[in-house]
């Protein structure tokens, strides 16, 4: 079946490092789809990715799917903390579920 | 606006115990509804999705189970809890608008910690 992993699993930077989370998918994608979770709360959809090379900013994040449509990055550029919560890809294909990536925990210390 | 609610949002329950977690979704029709577990720190485990009324469909095979009695409510259940079922369980709905942008949009979530 369907798999998307993501690297890192976790990172902790300083305030004010740039952080860069990557999405593979074993499989073409039909679009990708990111989502933040605050610690103790829920999955929130941030952004979806359509074409392939898209490329998207929401203020300091870039959003970007790769040209064979298998895989994604969200890079935030000045982190802040914010920002701390974990990231999660999700992708489908055609009219099938989305399956969510791995996940990655990102921790910023002031 | 669509809303969607869960409860309890938090519950500790005994081994053996049973379990009826309810998600309900406002100001939408036909939703496609999800159950994910999440264990502390680590990613979304889909473990149930239905399409519609009376349709399910199991992901992971366990002691839980899942109904659809209306359109909107979605409920999650078990007879009897194992330690391992203790975790974070969000409900999540969306609708398919087009080819592939099926937008997944989460309830609160209710911790369960299974003693």
């Amino acid at each position: 079946g369907q798999q998307v992993m993501q690297i890192p699993q976790y990172q902790h930077v300083q305030e004010g490092e740039d952080f860069t989370t990557y999405c593979n998918s074993s499989t073409t994608l039909s679009n990708i789809q990111w989502y933040k979770q605050r610690p103790g709360g829920h999955p929130v959809f941030l952004i979806q990715l359509v074409k392939s090379g898209e490329v998207k900013k929401q203020k300091r994040l870039t959003f970007q799917f790769g040209e064979a449509k298998k895989n994604s990055s969200l890079h935030i550029t000045a982190t802040q903390t914010t920002d701390v919560g974990t990231y999660f890809c999700a992708g489908t294909k055609g009219f099938q579920k989305l399956v969510f990536g791995t996940g990655t925990r990102l921790l910023v210390s002031p | 606006s669509q809303t969607i609610h869960q409860w309890p949002a938090t519950l500790v329950q005994p081994v053996g115990s049973p379990l009826s977690l309810e998600c309900t979704v406002e100001g939408t029709s036909n939703p496609n509804l999800y159950w994910y577990r999440q264990a502390a720190g680590r990613g979304l485990q889909l473990l149930f999705y239905s399409v519609g009324i009376g349709q399910i469909s199991s992901e992971v095979p366990q002691n839980l189970s899942a109904s659809r009695p209306q359109d909107r409510q979605f409920i999650l259940s078990s007879k009897k809890l194992l330690l391992s079922d203790s975790g974070f369980y969000l409900c999540a709905w969306s609708v398919m608008v087009g080819f592939g942008t099926d937008t997944q949009y989460f309830g609160p979530g209710t911790r369960l910690t299974v003693l």
